[in-house]
């Protein structure tokens, strides 16, 4: 079956706008994490949604990040005010079972100019 | 923080030969994962051990498990110059979620 897809694949925008990235998980995951990854470095967690519950937004950097995901199913992270410390590449997994094995979409690479 | 560091950062090795990647992490642990990255994009998930495991095998791939070292290997053997990568290790330490380490590059030399 498909995989985790995320869209844009690379998104360019200048300092100060909002940006959205997009995250359709694996049909039937209830699991899905956000993380951000620089370059050349490991992946830092943002935030992670399990099934109906309060999503973890224990990893989120500062108030102008924030994400949804709706019907328990697709997610969207919206970054506020953008800083060009936000550039990254941005991925999302999704997992069956609670910290089993994560299944990444192939990322959004954010570059703020 | 970091829960888990690799070891080394770097490795280079001549195809054929055998890779060692070294994981160390802080607290107490379910399970360690073991993920590829190619080229800075998505990961693999390559191999999961329990806290009650010490080793696990899945074909070229051998993972040890030593709790009370905190600390975790990854062996590929007969590598390939496919195996070129970032190898992280992942940790679930006990709270629902991964934390990643910082990664090995492995360099496989034709």
């Amino acid at each position: 079956g498909a995989g985790v897809s995320q869209s844009p694949s690379n998104k360019v925008t200048e300092k100060g706008k909002d940006v959205e990235l997009r995250c359709d998980p694996i049909s039937g995951h209830t699991a899905l994490y956000w993380y951000r990854q620089s370059l050349g470095q490991g992946l830092e967690f943002l935030i992670y949604f399990q099934g109906n519950s309060a999503p973890d937004k224990s990893g989120l950097p500062s108030d102008r990040f924030s994400a949804e995901r709706t019907g328990g199913s697709v997610s969207t992270l919206t970054i506020q005010r953008t800083q060009q410390e936000d550039s990254a590449v941005y991925l999302c997994a999704s997992s069956s079972t609670r910290v089993g094995e994560q299944y990444f979409g192939p990322g959004t690479r954010l570059t703020v100019t | 923080s970091q829960q888990g560091e690799e070891d080394p950062q770097a490795l280079s090795i001549q195809e054929g030969e055998n890779a060692t990647m070294n994981c160390s992490y802080k607290t107490s642990i379910n399970n360690l994962q073991w993920y590829r990255q190619n080229s800075g994009r998505g990961l693999v998930h390559l191999i999961l051990i329990r806290s009650n495991e010490r080793e696990k095998h899945s074909g070229r791939l051998r993972v040890t498990l030593d709790t009370s070292k905190k600390s975790s290997s990854l062996l590929i053997t007969a590598s390939r110059a496919a195996d070129t990568a970032s190898y992280f290790c992942a940790t679930d330490n006990l709270n629902e979620k991964l934390t990643f380490g910082t990664g090995t590059r492995l360099t496989i030399i034709p």
